[in-house]
């Protein structure tokens, strides 16, 4: 079974220019998820889907930041513009979404931001 | 809010010493609590998981009880291996079961052999 998928790997961008980052979930997960991880600190989540509803973005800092989960499968998220504090690691993760406590999340390997 | 609070590391060990590192944690409701480890170049992944009180979690020699009395999680191995060497993540979730996980900021395991 194939894991969840993040293109790219690696980006380096200048500060003030967009930039994209794709997820692709494990098939038939209904849960997707967003995480940002700081260097040295544990991921905080950004925005999480269920099918193709953000059903929590509080963490989302709209004024630069958007995701689409078109289909309810695949997820974009985007910065624009960026800033040299957008460095980051972007972690995708995906859930069944079936509900009940303790439900595993699955995670991506993540793409490494690095604004200049 | 939600919190979790790891020991700082990074923790370094020789081969096939007692392993355990500290979990605790504050949320509302019964959260459920899971342990997530990051090897070098690689993506997060879940060691282990307990769903309610007095629940062990285990895996790969990894274990790990759900303590709601003294509201911890602490991870614990009893002979590590050059192979743990890792980043050990603590997280939970609390409410419904697809809501976002809280992490701990990780703990750096290092084992010498």
């Amino acid at each position: 079974e194939a894991g969840v998928v993040q293109s790219p790997r690696y980006k380096i961008i200048e500060k003030k220019q967009p930039v994209a980052f794709w997820c692709n979930p494990i098939s038939g997960h209904n849960t997707l998820y967003w995480y940002l991880q700081n260097l040295g600190q544990g991921p905080e989540l950004l925005i999480r889907y269920e099918n193709e509803e953000a059903v929590d973005d509080s963490q989302l800092p709209k004024d630069r930041f958007s995701a689409e989960r078109l289909k309810g499968v695949d997820s974009t998220l985007k910065i624009q513009p960026a800033e040299l504090g957008d460095s980051a690691v972007y972690l995708c993760a995906s859930s069944l979404g079936v509900g009940g406590g303790g439900e595993t999340q699955y995670f991506g390997p993540g793409t490494r931001l690095l604004v200049l | 809010g939600n919190s979790v609070t790891q020991m700082e590391g990074p923790v370094t060990l020789s081969e096939e010493a007692f392993l355990t590192i500290n979990c605790t944690y504050t949320a509302t409701g019964y959260p459920s609590l899971f342990w997530y480890v990051q090897y070098p170049g690689e993506g997060l992944q879940l060691l282990l998981k307990a769903t309610k009180a007095d629940d062990k979690g285990s895996n790969k020699g990894f274990e790990a009880t759900y303590r709601k009395e003294t509201t911890s999680f602490h991870l614990e191995k009893g002979s590590v291996q050059v192979s743990d060497s890792a980043v050990y993540f603590c997280a939970l979730i609390s409410g419904g079961g697809a809501d976002g996980l809280t992490f701990g900021k990780g703990t750096h395991l290092i084992i010498q052999p």
